[in-house]
């Protein structure tokens, strides 16, 4: 089944402690991206990446750091996470690029205390 | 740069008409339409690539106007399974690969 696959779902944790949010593409994707939800905000891009090595900020990246490494794979890191990094994340992927259909992973919730 | 959708929020009766509207301050060259459910992911509807283009699904359909640049969201004969939060998701010229989500309109369509 083609998916977008993002892990944890939910995630509380401390002010500072690193965490890693992992997103995984079956679909041999070029593009893929990742987005915060805020209530009344709409969806934000952090960061994108058009290929394999080839990442570049979004709308609201401090804070955040990705890589991509292998095709499928784009993980989120939030090296020192503070409150204001608490927030609903979207992980996402198209076949070729912002011009054309996204898929989305389930999302992750993740709490910053 | 994010596209700013209007209106915010709309409560239909089933049957009724809607329509979304989104506005860009940026020359754009993509307008893609997606809906969410609320504790869901966000779920593509269509896509317009061209000035002028129409697209239709279903009942839902919407336009592209490139030289205003704003896009539009159609929902006719609204059905219960319609109510969500429906985003445009903009292109823009002159910004890379980079992507800007609308703020979101909250649709609910009542019995």
């Amino acid at each position: 089944e083609a998916q977008v696959t993002q892990n944890p779902r939910y995630l509380i944790t401390v002010t500072g402690k690193k965490l890693t949010v992992t997103c995984s593409q079956n679909m041999n994707h070029e593009y893929m991206s990742w987005y915060r939800q805020d209530p009344g905000l709409g969806l934000r891009q952090i960061y994108y990446s058009m290929n394999v090595e080839v990442t570049d900020k979004g709308d609201v990246p401090e804070g955040y750091k990705v890589s991509r490494k292998e095709k499928r794979n784009f993980p989120l890191i939030l090296e020192s996470p503070s409150p204001n990094q608490t927030s609903l994340y979207f992980c996402a992927s198209s076949f070729g690029g912002p011009n054309t259909e996204a898929f989305f992973g389930q999302g992750t919730r993740l709490t910053v205390v | 740069q994010q596209p700013v959708q209007s209106p915010q929020a709309v409560i239909l009766r089933e049957g009724e008409d809607a329509v979304i509207n989104c506005s860009s301050s940026k020359a754009l060259y993509s307008v893609h339409w997606y809906r969410q459910k609320h504790g869901e992911a966000p779920v593509f509807l269509m896509i317009l690539l061209k000035g002028g283009e129409q697209k239709g699904h279903e009942k839902i359909s919407a336009s592209f106007n490139e030289k205003k640049q704003q896009s539009s969201l159609y929902l006719t004969a609204s059905q219960l399974s319609y109510s969500g939060t429906y985003f445009c998701g903009t292109g823009t010229k002159n910004t890379g690969n980079q992507f800007y989500f609308g703020t979101g309109t909250s649709l609910t369509v009542i019995p």
